[in-house]
């Protein structure tokens, strides 16, 4: 069974740091992995889809990092700003067994807060 | 660019109550979902179209009845409100391929009382 974890659930930093969110996945067959971004009740809005063969993806301040083969994905966040504190979920795309159905498992978060 | 569009967003229910959560795309996206969010839990998957006429179970779905008439819509219905369901309902749609990206809806906050 497909296990996804974030670590830390809760970090603040000051505005201006670079930072680091990880996630980790039990089980590296995936088709790809996603992060998300959540603020308080919104919904989730994509931020960046990493496929299985790659191994990064950049979008202004935000680069994610796939290493499928360690069950490891980080979003790096640089230069942040208080307009980034928010929640970031990592989702992992994955084939559910004897199917050919996929399927999304999520991580449960971190909430991030950046102080100005 | 409407996306995900869920309806209603926020909706107080008494046990016993039934009713139905809106979900419409204008993606064409063949895939759509319902998951739950819940404190502790993350979010889980209720149930899943991969197009019209075609519906399958997730994680969690004793208590919700799903249909899917068109490609754009796919309802959820709670048959007898219990206050377990209390819950965030999020709506997502996604293009057939496996290696395409999700789209949610802004969500649904369901109270049971």
């Amino acid at each position: 069974k497909q296990e996804v974890t974030q670590i830390p659930a809760a970090l603040s930093v000051p505005e201006g740091e670079n930072l680091v969110l990880n996630c980790s996945f039990t089980d590296s067959a995936i088709y790809n992995l996603q992060w998300f971004r959540q603020d308080p009740g919104k919904g989730l809005t994509s931020l960046l889809l990493i496929q299985s063969s790659q191994r990064e993806q950049t979008s202004g301040r935000l680069n994610a990092s796939l290493d499928k083969s360690s069950g490891r994905s980080t979003l790096y966040i640089a230069a942040s700003q208080p307009g980034d504190s928010a929640t970031y979920l990592c989702a992992v795309r994955h084939r559910i067994r004897n199917t050919n159905a996929g399927k999304s498992t999520f991580g449960d978060g971190t909430t991030l807060t950046v102080k100005p | 660019n409407a996306g995900v569009t869920q309806t209603p967003k926020f909706q107080v229910l008494k046990t016993g109550q039934s009713m139905t959560l809106q979900c419409a795309q204008d993606m064409n996206h063949e895939y759509m979902s319902w998951y739950r969010q819940d404190p502790g839990m993350g979010l889980r998957l209720i149930h899943y179209s991969v197009g019209a006429g075609i519906t399958d179970q997730g994680e969690v779905p004793n208590g919700y009845n799903v249909s899917r008439s068109t490609t754009e819509d796919f309802p959820l219905r709670l048959l007898s409100a219990a206050p377990s369901q209390t819950s965030v309902y999020f709506c997502a749609s996604r293009a057939f391929l496996e290696y395409t990206e999700a789209f949610f809806g802004q969500g649904t906050r369901l109270t049971v009382v």
